[in-house]
């Protein structure tokens, strides 16, 4: 069955500390992925996406994201967190054929410390 | 230019009413998708037109129906609503059907009582 895992329900990081977030999908095909970020009581803002070529993509905001092809994985990273990251993110996989259709993870809401 | 707007952004309503939320998505997109968010989940897909018609539809039962308009807006209407239908409605916009990047408008936050 299609599905996008992010195991991580909270995380906590100090300001300036790296980040690096975790997103897992079971997918036949090749997907197509997204980063979303979500403020409170806002709507979704894409931060990167990758549909082919080089597997490191860069984003807004600082943000990159590597998809490992082996791991069914799409993890996002920033080197340095600013306390304006605090927010909740959401990793996303389009799924084709049939009726097409975007899959959300969870989320993880993201702390950061001053 | 203007994102994706959303009315109303917050509703109130009680058990088996009935109720439309409306989506104008950006200039230029053709492509309209619904999702709802349930406090403390990610978004789950509802529906996505295209061209003012169904191209994609999630696991929601029938009380949920969705149409596009010549202009590409769109509205998003459930009948019969309970409990657990409370939640934050969010409409997406896209050039296409495919899977081009979706820009979400801000929501409507809808509560049953």
């Amino acid at each position: 069955a299609q599905s996008v895992t992010q195991p991580d329900i909270h995380i906590t990081v100090s300001e300036g500390a790296s980040l690096e977030l975790r997103c897992n999908y079971s997918y036949g095909a090749t997907p197509y992925l997204f980063w979303y970020v979500q403020s409170p009581g806002q709507g979704l803002q894409l931060l990167l996406k990758y549909f082919s070529g080089d597997t490191l993509v860069q984003g807004i905001k600082g943000f990159e994201a590597e998809f490992k092809r082996s791991q069914s994985s799409f993890n996002l990273r920033k080197p340095s967190v600013h306390w304006s990251d605090a927010a909740e993110y959401f990793c996303a996989v389009w799924f084709s054929g049939g009726y097409n259709k975007l899959i959300f993870g969870a989320g993880t809401r993201l702390a950061v410390h001053p | 230019d203007a994102g994706v707007t959303q009315s109303p952004t917050h509703l109130i309503k009680t058990r088996g009413q009935q109720v439309t939320l409306r989506c104008s998505p950006i200039s230029g997109h053709k492509s309209v998708s619904w999702y709802q968010q349930v406090l403390g989940q990610g978004p789950q897909f509802i529906f996505q037109y295209y061209e003012k018609e169904e191209r994609g539809r999630g696991n929601f039962p029938d009380r949920f129906s969705a149409r596009q308009f010549p202009n590409y807006s769109s509205e998003l209407n459930v009948n019969a609503l309970l409990l657990g239908d409370s939640a934050l409605y969010l409409c997406a916009s896209s050039l296409g059907q495919g899977n081009q990047p979706q820009h979400f408008g801000d929501g409507t936050r809808l509560s049953i009582l």
